[in-house]
């Protein structure tokens, strides 16, 4: 069965230290790949993508994800991390396929950034 | 501004009584969808519309239908809730085409919080 797993329901970190978001993915084919950011009481906002190419991608608010073929990942990293970043984070993947409309989202990350 | 409208925000019911959740979007998209969001699950998806009169279940349907008559809307019905609808439930559209569609990008409406009792 195709998942996405992210396996931190919660990650702490410092402000100004690095943060990653862990993310992998069991589905065939080459997937497009994805990450969503949710703030209290709003939608989920789009933060970045890969389709193919570059490994490293970089999305909005300064966060980048790094895909790993070989170990079906793509975490999310920001090298500083602010205050203002915590929020939940989901990891989303949909198969390379034209015509299929099927996101699969992992079930999520609380990031917790603290002063 | 181009956005996803959801409609109630929040809405308590009891078991049984048929309600609509609806969903509204500005962008001229093609695709849109509708999820459910619960603690420890992510989200899953119910139903989504491919266009106009072109709908097919996501991962959980049971107890919900939808229809997609006009391109900007497309409800969520519930024709008699249970609890174990209780749930907060996202509509969300992204572009569709040709060639890399699964790549478009969702925008998503604010949410709407149900409670069935």
């Amino acid at each position: 069965a195709q998942s996405v797993a992210q396996p931190e329901d919660q990650v702490n970190v410092a402000e100004g230290n690095p943060l990653t978001v862990k993310c992998t993915y069991s589905v065939s084919g080459n997937p497009y790949l994805f990450w969503y950011v949710q703030y209290p009481n709003r939608g989920l906002q789009f933060l970045l993508k890969y389709i193919t190419g570059d490994n490293l991608v970089k999305g909005s608010y300064g966060f980048e994800a790094e895909f790993n073929k070989s170990q079906t990942s793509f975490h999310l990293k920001k090298p500083s991390a602010l205050v203002s970043d915590s929020a939940l984070y989901f990891c989303a993947v949909s198969p390379q396929r034209s015509g299929t409309y099927k996101y699969i989202f992992g079930t999520g990350t609380r990031l917790k950034v603290l002063a | 501004e181009a956005q996803v409208t959801q409609n109630p925000r929040y809405l308590i019911t009891v078991t049984g009584k048929k309600l609509t959740v609806t969903c509204s979007q500005n962008m001229n998209h093609e695709y849109m969808s509708w999820y459910r969001q619960d603690p420890g699950l992510g989200l899953r998806q119910i139903y989504y519309s491919m266009n106009v009169e072109v709908t097919d279940k996501g991962d959980v349907p049971e107890g919900y239908k939808v229809s997609r008559k006009e391109k900007r809307n497309f409800p969520l019905i519930l024709e008699s809730p249970s609890p174990n609808q209780t749930s907060l439930y996202f509509c969300a559209s992204s572009l569709s085409g040709q060639g890399h569609s699964g790549a478009n990008v969702l925008t998503f409406g604010a949410g709407s919080r149900l409670t069935v009792l």
